[in-house]
């Protein structure tokens, strides 16, 4: 399966400064990548749809200047958090679908906003 | 839009005790049905899918999962945990193209040895 690699896996930031989450699938061209936010104690969260060479797709509620997403090569997507506040303190959590159907996840970015 | 629910939010078992873990999901439309588990520390991975066929689906390490296409749900068992099987598992919904995944919100499963 898609091996997928998230940078920095852990990330702490001062309020109004941004953040970018690198995600990468390594072995495993992808078209597309979804970016996921996990509460404590909650689901993940389906935040965008990245798509390589156009626009992320943004769920609804999701604000898509706070949240910029970059897709510029087949193997690379990130996440940009932008004047963080520490309510954005969450895990990031990117994903890379393969044809066959399945998810393959990345090991998560946990972003704390002092 | 879609949603899935996990009734269960958290289980205490005993080692050799029968599971099973509820999942329902709201879509009208062909889906594609998943359960993944999140073991501590680690990131998520896929325990069984189903697409189409056997409603039966049986997965990695003992675990099986029944569509039932009347009751939108898809539920998740296994006969006689062990103390490995303490993890979290997130019932996962995408629609026949896969297009988005929706996830519901986890059961954190406690196995006592």
């Amino acid at each position: 399966g898609a091996v997928v690699s998230q940078h920095p896996s852990r990330v702490i930031c001062k309020s109004g400064t941004s953040v970018k989450i690198e995600c990468r699938s390594l072995d495993f061209q992808a078209t597309t990548m979804f970016w996921y936010r996990q509460f404590p104690k909650q689901s993940l969260m389906l935040m965008a749809t990245s798509n390589e060479g156009s626009k992320a797709t943004y769920e609804q509620g999701v604000e898509k200047d706070k949240f910029l997403i970059n897709h510029a090569s087949l193997t690379l997507s990130t996440l940009t958090v932008t004047s963080a506040h520490p309510e954005d303190s969450s895990f990031y959590i990117c994903s890379v679908a393969q044809n066959t159907g399945e998810l393959f996840f990345g090991e998560g970015s946990r972003l704390t906003v002092l | 839009a879609q949603s899935v629910s996990q009734h269960n939010h958290h289980v205490i078992l005993s080692e050799a005790a029968s599971l099973e873990l509820g999942c329902n999901y709201s879509y009208g439309g062909t889906v594609n049905l998943f359960w993944y588990v999140q073991y501590p520390g680690q990131h998520l991975q896929l325990l069984l899918k189903y697409f189409s066929g056997d409603p039966l689906v049986k997965g990695i390490k003992g675990f099986e999962a029944e569509f039932i296409k009347s009751k939108f749900s898809f539920n998740l068992r296994k006969p006689s945990v062990q103390w490995s099987d303490t993890a979290e598992y997130f019932c996962a919904v995408t629609a026949y193209n896969f297009n988005k995944f929706y996830f519901g919100s986890g059961t954190k499963l406690n196995v006592k040895p």
